[in-house]
C-alpha cells in the first residue's frame, strides 16, 4: 500500500495562511490524494481529494505536484476553529474504498 | 447534510461482559465502518460492510464480531470485552459510487469505550 509522510505538528497565525505538506513518493496513477481532518473530541471530517489537477472547495485547495510524489492542503485564512489533525490519505478503487489513516498533522492556530 | 450517529459517547463496561456498539447513518450508504483510535497508532479498520448482511474483516479484527441486518444500520459487538480493548470507537459511512476510490466516508461522533 502506498503510504505518506506528513510532519507530526505545525503552528500557524490565525488569519494567515497555511500550508500542510504531504509526501507520497510511491503513490500508484490510480491514487486519489484525500485530505480529512479530525476537529478535538469529534470524528474525522472530509476535507477535500483530488487525483492530478490542482482542486479548490469552499474549505480549502489542493495543490498537486506535477510528479503527484507530493502534495500540500492550503488553508487560506487558519481560524482558531481549523485547529485540528490532517491526515493525508491514499485510496484506489483496487482496495476497496478503504482509507489508511497514519498519524497526520496536528495543526495549532494561535491567536 | 449526512448524519451518522453512535449509540453512544462514553460507555463503561466491565472485563468479560458483552458489549454492542450501535451505529445508524441516514444517506442510504451501501458502505459502513468500524475503526478504533488509539494514541500513537492512529486509525485502525476493525470491520466494513459494503452490502445488508455482508462483512469483511479490516486489518484488527480480533475479538470483534459485526452485524448488518439493514442498510442504516452496522453493530459492533465484543463477545467479551478485555481491557485492551479500551478506545475510541469510530463508525464511518460512504456511498458506493461507481468511483470507489474517489468516495467521502462520513463519520460518526465517536463512542468511547472503556473497559474496567
Amino acid at each position: 500500500d502506498a503510504k505518506t509522510t506528513q510532519p507530526n505538528s505545525m503552528e500557524s497565525n490565525e488569519e494567515e495562511p497555511v500550508h500542510l505538506p504531504c509526501n507520497h513518493s510511491t503513490i500508484s496513477g490510480t491514487d486519489y490524494i484525500h485530505w480529512y481532518r479530525q476537529l478535538p473530541s469529534q470524528g474525522p471530517e472530509y476535507v477535500i481529494h483530488g487525483l492530478t489537477s490542482n482542486v479548490n472547495n469552499r474549505m480549502a485547495s489542493l495543490a498537486i505536484a506535477e510528479d503527484r510524489k507530493s502534495s500540500t492542503l492550503i488553508l487560506h485564512r487558519a481560524t482558531l476553529r481549523d485547529a485540528a489533525v490532517y491526515y493525508c490519505i491514499l485510496s484506489n478503487n483496487n482496495a476497496g474504498n478503504m482509507l489508511t489513516f497514519g498519524g497526520g498533522t496536528r495543526l495549532m492556530v494561535k491567536p | 447534510d449526512v448524519k451518522v450517529t453512535q449509540s453512544s459517547r462514553y460507555l463503561v463496561k466491565r472485563t468479560g461482559e458483552k458489549v454492542f456498539l450501535e451505529c445508524v447513518q441516514d444517506m442510504d450508504h451501501e458502505n459502513m465502518f468500524w475503526y478504533r483510535q488509539d494514541p500513537g497508532l492512529g486509525l485502525r479498520l476493525i470491520y466494513f460492510s459494503y452490502d445488508v448482511k455482508m462483512k469483511e474483516k479490516g486489518d484488527i479484527p480480533e475479538g470483534y464480531s459485526v452485524s448488518r441486518e439493514k442498510k442504516e444500520r452496522f453493530s459492533l459487538i465484543l463477545e467479551s470485552a478485555s481491557t485492551n480493548q479500551t478506545s475510541m470507537y469510530l463508525c464511518a459511512s460512504s456511498f458506493a459510487g461507481q468511483k470507489i476510490s474517489t468516495d467521502t466516508q462520513y463519520f460518526g461522533p465517536g463512542t468511547r469505550l472503556t473497559v474496567l
